[in-house]
């Protein structure tokens, strides 16, 4: 069983296309970080966020997180090729518990 | 800086060999992990070090060990590979337990 469940598992779009993913869990994070990672690389840090209802943005990249701190998304505007990838979000519970969603393959076809 | 490197990139064991997978970091973090990568379930946590000196279980331990060298350097063992083992492992690191991780680029270990 998922602790992070993620959603949809695949997305395959056109370049220009908005889009939205989903990290949602039953228990409450203490923080909450999206990645992004390629094939063949490991994967590397987008955001992290911290404070339920808490809006970040990266450039095209949108984050944000439930007020009740279960739950976050991401939102791309104007998908370009080079997002094409796989979007994880990893949970951090209590002091040293974390755990990794089992991702959202994105796929922007030019 | 090379940042979170690991050795080797690939390796294929036997069932029942042994094997210890190196990680190093040059970034001065404090803490650093272990995860798997198997298809459809993301990165699972085997070990991990919240600081020199110190080791506990994640949330996949079974049939692995792990030493804390010293700051930088944090190995991952297995005693007797199974074929269940095959999988993508990453090393990552971090300032502080739970703060943003830097991971390797990983190594892709298969048993037969």
């Amino acid at each position: 069983t998922q602790l992070l469940e993620q959603s949809p598992q695949f997305l395959s779009i056109q370049e220009g296309e908005n889009l939205t993913v989903y990290c949602n869990s039953s228990s409450v994070f203490s923080s909450l970080q999206w990645y992004r990672q390629e094939p063949g690389e490991g994967p590397v840090l987008l955001v992290t966020v911290v404070t339920g209802g808490e809006v970040k943005k990266l450039k095209r990249l949108t984050f944000q997180f439930g007020d009740a701190r279960k739950d976050s998304s991401l939102h791309i505007t104007a998908a370009q090729t080079g997002d094409t990838g796989l979007y994880l979000c990893a949970g951090r519970y209590n002091f040293n518990k974390f755990y990794f969603g089992s991702g959202t393959k994105l796929n922007v076809k030019p | 800086n090379a940042g979170v490197t690991q050795t080797p990139k690939f390796q294929v064991l036997k069932t029942g060999q042994s094997m210890t997978l190196q990680c190093a970091q040059d970034m001065n973090h404090n803490s650093m992990y272990w995860y798997r990568q198997d298809p459809g379930m993301g990165l699972r946590l085997i070990y991990y070090s919240a600081s020199e000196g110190t080791t506990d279980k994640g949330e996949v331990p079974n049939g692995y060990n792990v030493s804390r060298l010293n700051k930088r350097e944090f190995s991952l063992r297995l005693e007797s590979a199974a074929p269940s083992q095959t999988s993508v492992y990453f090393c990552a690191s971090s300032p502080l337990l739970g703060r943003e991780q830097y991971f390797g680029p990983g190594t892709r270990l298969t048993v037969t």
